[in-house]
């Protein structure tokens, strides 16, 4: 499985738009991206999926550069109810091999 | 919007019993996993789930663990002998493809005492 990198925490105020940035140099051609949301003391909450460019849907936005290394997550005038840890997740979309989490990247929004 | 119901939300047990976990995926899903959370760490994948037998299972997936569908619509978690660090939220989810659009439940918090 391909390995992500998230910044470990962001910051943010009420309003703005939140973009987190995931690398993931060894993404394989028949790996999707995936991105969850996780509040305390709940399970992971489905957000997002993408294969390439730009996929939109009423919570957020990803973004899929044409090398598939990187993707962001925009997440478009924050509230205090975002506030949550977000996990970036690549790996095949059909297929046994499990998603596994990283450590994800907490988001703080603050008022 | 369908949901994945887990009982009990909390279960505190001594060491050494057995507890059993459970599920209600959603009904037209045709993949269930556990996952489970020790406080502050990662989402850690315990075992898959396909066409009633296991697809996939972790390293922490040991012999003390093991899972059931026992009819339609249950997916139960059973660890045999309890261990204090088997204290952590799990987590069951069930999808409708692998690895596609996981729906999670709430979760069980068991603590081992």
């Amino acid at each position: 499985l391909a390995k992500t990198t998230q910044p470990i925490s962001m910051d943010s105020y009420e309003g703005q738009e939140v973009n987190i940035t995931c690398s993931h140099n060894n993404i394989a051609t028949n790996d999707y991206i995936t991105w969850y949301q996780q509040f305390p003391s709940q399970g992971p909450r489905f957000i997002i999926q993408g294969y390439k460019t730009k996929v939109t849907n009423e919570v957020a936005s990803l973004f899929i550069p044409a090398d598939r290394k990187s993707s962001t997550l925009s997440l478009p005038r924050v509230s205090l109810s975002d506030t949550a840890v977000y996990y970036c997740l690549v790996g095949p979309k059909a297929g046994n091999t499990p998603l596994v989490f990283g450590k994800g990247t907490r988001l703080s929004v603050i008022a | 919007e369908p949901e994945v119901t887990q009982t009990p939300s909390h279960q505190v047990t001594q060491m050494g019993q057995e507890v059993i976990l459970r599920c209600v995926p959603i009904s037209n899903h045709l993949y269930f996993y556990w996952y489970r959370q020790i406080l502050g760490q990662k989402v850690e994948f315990l075992v898959s789930f396909y066409n009633n037998e296991i697809s996939e299972k972790s390293e922490i997936f040991d012999d003390q663990f093991s899972v059931e569908r026992p009819d339609g619509s249950n997916f139960t978690l059973k660890i045999r002998s309890t261990k204090l660090e088997d204290s952590a939220m799990y987590f069951c989810a069930s999808s409708p493809l692998s690895n596609y659009g996981y729906t999670f439940g709430s979760g069980t918090r068991l603590t081992v005492v």
